[in-house]
């Protein structure tokens, strides 16, 4: 079955300083990883995604995402937060092959706070 | 976001009530997805249609009913609502429906209360 988990409710870093956000995740064959950002009343935007080739991903607004294989993770990093960062990441992951549903299955969600 | 629209972006009704959800992509995409959010818990997709035709139905109660018209348009109707049906329902689209890799992009949501 697959499965993706966030380990951390919330994340809190200074402004200026970098961020990771965690994710780790459970698939048979090879995962297609996907990091989304939603901001308070509004719906999830897309930030990058991770489907094959360069482990590391550059998505929107100065994220990137590292595809680690051995880990079965895929951490979303910032070099340096920002105030306006502050929001709810969803990490999601789907499986490949006929095994799979297809089904993107969501994590629960991390709260990043950036103070001042 | 004007992506993909979704109206009402707030509804209140009672449990007796009969309400629809509205969704509209302007991407030209071909798959549309209804998601529940509720608070504390992971999304939970609802439904998924691909070319008007529903491929996914995950074990929604029958007090939620989906259409889908054409590629562009998708409801959610809703009928004998509980007060645990609250929560953001979001509409989504991609190109393809899965298991495609395409991308989903969603709509603000609709912040619905059964009172």
């Amino acid at each position: 079955a697959q499965s993706v988990a966030q380990p951390e409710d919330q994340v809190n870093v200074a402004e200026g300083n970098p961020l990771t956000v965690k994710c780790t995740y459970s698939v048979s064959g090879n995962p297609y990883l996907f990091w989304y950002v939603q901001y308070p009343n509004r719906g999830l935007q897309f930030l990058l995604k991770y489907i094959t080739g360069d482990n590391l991903v550059k998505g929107s607004y100065g994220f990137e995402a590292e595809f680690n294989k051995s880990q079965t993770s895929f951490h979303l990093k910032k070099p340096s937060a920002l105030v306006s960062d502050s929001a709810l990441y969803f990490c999601a992951v789907r499986g490949e092959g006929s095994s799979n549903t297809g089904k993107l299955i969501f994590g629960q969600g991390t709260t990043l706070q950036v103070k001042p | 976001e004007t992506g993909v629209t979704q109206t009402p972006r707030h509804l209140v009704m009672g449990m007796t009530n009969k309400k629809s959800l509205k969704c509209e992509q302007h991407l030209g995409h071909n798959a549309m997805y209804w998601y529940k959010q509720s608070a504390k818990k992971p999304l939970e997709l609802m439904f998924v249609y691909s070319l008007e035709e529903r491929v996914e139905n995950n074990s929604v109660p029958s007090r939620f009913s989906p259409e889908c018209p054409n590629s562009s348009h998708l409801f959610l109707h809703l009928h004998t609502l509980q007060p645990e049906d609250s929560a953001l329902y979001l509409c989504a689209s991609s190109q393809e429906a899965p298991p495609s890799t395409d991308t989903q992009y969603f709509g603000p949501g609709t912040r619905l209360t059964v009172l």
